[in-house]
């Protein structure tokens, strides 16, 4: 069964490091979409993309933030200069348009 | 704003009871409606999903329920199992770009 891989699993690094997430979505999911879940809280869109446009980045913190998805297809999200507040699970999903999205298991990141 | 609320935050059910999540919804525009299942943990999964066009929608012991005038959806969980502990997450497709925003969660303990 396909699924949305994302790498790596767990990331550790200090504040005012950079770091960066890769997600590789379901073949031929034209829609990708990037969340942060804080523990105990619901999974907050951070950007959205049709192929390889950003079609929603309105709560993305573009000041530290930046997404890419070049070929419409693989993705990275980076932070720079991470923070501690940053410390979340980072939760990629890919979904064909406007149906279920299918979430990889995310990458925990701690800053310390 | 674009914004999707869940109540109530914990619910506990003895095993064999039913139990009601309920969702309101903030844009009329809205077509899609769908629930996730959390595990501590683990990824966010598809457990039903509604369209607009349809009013309830059941699955074996899981329905969902949808009013678009008053803007709520619920979920029903009919002879609950200690299985059925997790996470649940409503969430529904937003604005131009149908972007999926999440509740904000309830967390189901079924006593046995």
């Amino acid at each position: 069964e396909a699924e949305v891989a994302q790498s790596p699993r767990y990331k550790i690094t200090e504040k005012s490091q950079a770091v960066a997430f890769w997600c590789d979505p379901i073949s031929g999911h034209a829609t990708l979409y990037w969340y942060r879940q804080i523990l105990g809280q619901g999974p907050e869109l951070l950007v959205q993309f049709q192929d390889e446009s950003v079609v929603d980045d309105s709560q993305l913190p573009k000041d530290r933030f930046s997404a890419e998805r070049l070929k419409g297809v693989d993705s990275t999200l980076k932070i720079q200069p991470a923070e501690l507040g940053d410390s979340a699970m980072y939760l990629c999903a890919s979904s064909p348009y406007n149906t279920e999205a299918f979430f990889g298991q995310g990458t925990r990141l701690t800053v310390v | 704003g674009e914004n999707v609320e869940q109540h109530p935050s914990t619910l506990s059910v003895q095993e064999g009871d039913s139990a009601v999540i309920k969702c309101t919804y903030s844009d009329s525009a809205s077509n899609y409606f769908p629930w996730y299942k959390q595990e501590l943990g683990k990824r966010p999964q598809l457990i039903i999903d509604i369209r607009s066009n349809v009013g309830e929608k059941k699955d074996q012991r899981i329905a969902v329920t949808l009013n678009k005038t008053a803007k709520h959806f619920s979920l029903h969980i009919t002879e609950t199992q200690p299985e059925d502990s997790a996470v649940y997450f409503c969430a529904a497709s937003l604005g131009a770009t149908n972007k999926l925003i999440f509740g904000t969660g309830t967390l189901l303990a079924v006593q046995p």
